[in-house]
């Protein structure tokens, strides 16, 4: 166990349809990181938010967006799904002085559009 | 803009056998670099780190990997492999101007009898 904690594990919807995916972040780590990989696209860089604020942006969709709440843990919520958004979405979290050279990454939720 | 390339797509290496997963990146400065390891329905695992100093890096799970500034690589080593090592391998570098890791596209290493 990381201490990264992802909820769902797995989740199958329908396209068009909209979900929310839930990182819990490990204790004490403010920053959380979210990446999605797919077979075409690889690992990408979605988003970084720190203390509840947004830090960088990376190759997120319009119809995506996340948060950070007060209690640290953050949502990704994807909408208007299409099938190419199928993929494994993964969360990272990292404490403040660790940055991007201490992730400790969460098991990931596994979203199927059908 | 950085970027770290994995010329190997997959690799199939027998049990006890040595093992060289290649990374080549494209930086500027002296690059952060990274190796993470994800087995089948895992998140990623950090083997090991490079950010100055010593460019022989030994990690967990008896790993190492040489950063050689003069080839621009960062390849990631193993003197005997065993089949609990079959997994993915990411090789990464930390993106200037953000916090995040940018990953290559990973080497499937397939370990025989």
């Amino acid at each position: 166990d990381s201490g990264v904690t992802q909820t769902p594990k797995h989740l199958i919807t329908a396209t068009g349809q909209r979900v929310t995916l839930r990182c819990s972040p490990r204790s004490g780590d403010l920053s959380v990181y979210w990446y999605q990989q797919s077979l075409d696209q690889g690992l990408q860089f979605l988003i970084h938010y720190y203390n509840g604020e947004e830090r960088a942006k990376g190759n997120i969709l319009e119809r995506f967006s996340a948060q950070q709440f007060p209690d640290l843990h953050s949502e990704l919520n994807l909408s208007s799904l299409e099938l190419g958004d199928s993929a494994l979405y993964f969360c990272a979290s990292s404490g403040r002085t660790r940055g991007a050279y201490g992730y400790t990454f969460g098991s990931g939720t596994r979203l199927t559009v059908v | 803009a950085q970027s770290v390339t994995q010329p190997d797509i997959h690799i199939t290496v027998s049990e006890g056998a040595s093992l060289e997963l290649r990374c080549n990146y494209s930086y500027g400065a002296t690059p952060y670099l990274f190796w993470y390891v994800q087995s089948p329905g895992q998140g990623l695992q950090l083997l090991l780190k490079y950010f100055s100093g010593d460019t022989l890096v030994q990690g967990i799970k008896g790993f190492e990997a040489e950063f050689k500034r003069s080839q621009s690589s960062f390849n990631l080593r193993k003197p005997s492999v065993h089949w609990s090592d079959a997994a993915e391998y990411f090789c990464a570098v930390v993106q200037t101007g953000a916090n995040n890791l940018f990953f290559g596209t990973g080497t499937r290493l397939t370990v025989i009898p």
